[in-house]
């Protein structure tokens, strides 16, 4: 069974400060690693993926498959950054396991 | 990208009806998925739409609860059966356009049952 596990719920950082997004995983195979983004009133849209090594909005996130993990981090954050972010994988299908979720907030 | 409209995007409905919602894309795409996200909880998959074929569900949902249709490579409908407050959730739609590409999602139908 494939499973994301997103410790936090909340996550609450002044502006400018570093940012990490915490995303445990368990999956028996090869696995491909996604962070979804949800701004407020929009809909649910993709920001990065493993498999691109990009940093997207200057956020980027490393796949350690010691750790099990695929943690989002950004050095400086952004008010436009608060929103909820998800943690997902991909299995078999192409279908998607999300975590719960981390509401992050940023504060002036 | 790919152009989702899902359609309610909200409802409130009785106790013991059914809805059915549309997912409706911009150009045709090859896999077609429903989710669910109940309050204060993650998306769980329902079901992936198989054109003109019945849909795979995932574990602990069935055809007779969530009947799925896709009769094209642009359309998908999900229905809620037999309401109760239990299902009071947002139900998204999720196309995938090509194998291992990105998945696009609806704005999602914020459905409360009374």
């Amino acid at each position: 069974a494939q499973r994301v596990t997103q410790p936090e719920k909340l996550l609450s950082v002044f502006k400018g400060a570093p940012v990490e997004l915490k995303c445990n995983y368990s999956y028996s195979g090869s696995p491909e690693l996604f962070w979804y983004v949800q701004y407020s009133r929009q809909r649910l849209q993709l920001l990065l993926r493993h498999i691109s090594r990009e940093s997207i909005k200057g956020f980027t996130a490393d796949l350690n498959k010691g750790e099990t993990s695929f943690h989002l981090k950004k050095p400086f954050a952004q008010e436009e950054d608060s929103a909820m972010y998800y943690c997902a994988l991909k299995g078999g299908g192409n279908k998607l396991t999300f975590g719960t979720g981390t509401q992050l907030k940023v504060e002036l | 990208s790919a152009v989702i409209s899902q359609k309610p995007s909200r409802d409130i409905c009785q106790r013991g009806t059914s809805l059915t919602i549309q997912c409706q894309v911009d150009s045709q795409v090859t896999m077609m998925f429903w989710y669910r996200q109940q309050p204060g909880q993650s998306l769980t998959l329902i079901a992936t739409a198989n054109q003109g074929s019945e849909a795979t569900y995932e574990s602990g949902f069935v055809i007779d609860k969530f009947p799925i249709s896709r009769p094209n490579l642009t359309f998908s409908t999900l229905t809620v059966s037999n309401m109760s407050p239990e299902d009071s959730s947002i139900y998204l739609c999720s196309v995938v356009r090509r194998l291992n590409t990105e998945a696009f999602f609806g704005q999602g139908t914020r459905l409360t049952v009374v």
